[in-house]
């Protein structure tokens, strides 16, 4: 079975600074996919990037970018010029490639980093 | 679109008693399941769909049973609360299709106290 660890459970950075949230896993699998989901006080469950396996290519989407060190098994996600709105818990995910759903299809979340943001 | 969608979002029940979480999604998707989430734990499978009239057990399926009642929706249901059920319930959804986009797509969470 796949297990996520998040080192950090909690974090606090300065507005406009940069911070770095870690995440690693283990698998035996060589095909999955990774994701770093935002939980807000509003519990809500927001997909903030997300990292197919087979890609070298490090994901980015605006101020969050990853990386991915495959042979690692390491995940971390970089938010920069982090603001107010960035305040939250994160979640580190991991899923297995099968197409035909599942269990195998199933997240398996780590425990989480709360990231305080200081102004 | 509304997404996925869960009802109620807040419940309390005595120890004993049973209810049924119920989730729809109006994004067309294949597979539904069902998450729980304990303070200090990322969420944890405990059932799921993969497509309708399928439904098998997650990491923590003891004392809930589901219903995957057409490709829209899927229930949860407790036969008889204990208080180790308190949690934060969510349920999710994914298109299963070759191509399409990996992740999940989550509700808003119901808020379970048993009492």
């Amino acid at each position: 079975a796949q297990t996520v660890t998040q080192s950090q459970p909690e974090m606090s950075v300065q507005e406009a600074e940069t911070v770095t949230l870690s995440c690693t896993y283990d698998t035996s699998e060589s095909d999955y996919y990774l994701f770093w989901y935002k939980q807000p006080p509003s519990r809500q469950m927001i997909l903030v990037i997300r990292q197919e396996a087979y890609k070298q290519q490090n994901a980015t989407e605006n101020r969050f970018s990853v990386n991915f060190q495959k042979a690692a098994k390491s995940f971390s996600l970089k938010i920069s010029d982090s603001q107010l709105g960035d305040a939250a818990m994160y979640f580190c995910a991991y899923r297995s490639p099968a197409l035909s759903g599942g269990g195998a299809d199933g997240l398996t979340f780590g425990k989480g980093t709360h990231l305080i943001i200081q102004p | 679109n509304a997404g996925v969608t869960q009802n109620p979002k807040f419940q309390v029940l005595k120890t004993g008693q049973s209810m049924t979480l119920q989730c729809a999604q109006d994004m067309n998707h294949n597979s539904m399941y069902w998450y729980r989430q304990d303070p200090g734990m990322g969420l944890r499978l405990i059932y799921y769909s993969a497509s309708e009239g399928t439904t098998d057990k997650g990491e923590v399926p003891n004392g809930y049973n589901v219903s995957r009642l057409n490709k829209r929706e899927f229930s949860l249901r407790l036969e008889s609360a204990a208080p180790s059920q308190t949690s934060v319930y969510f349920c999710a959804s994914r298109r299963l299709r070759q191509g399409a986009s990996p992740e999940q797509y989550f509700g808003p969470g119901t808020r379970l106290t048993v009492t």
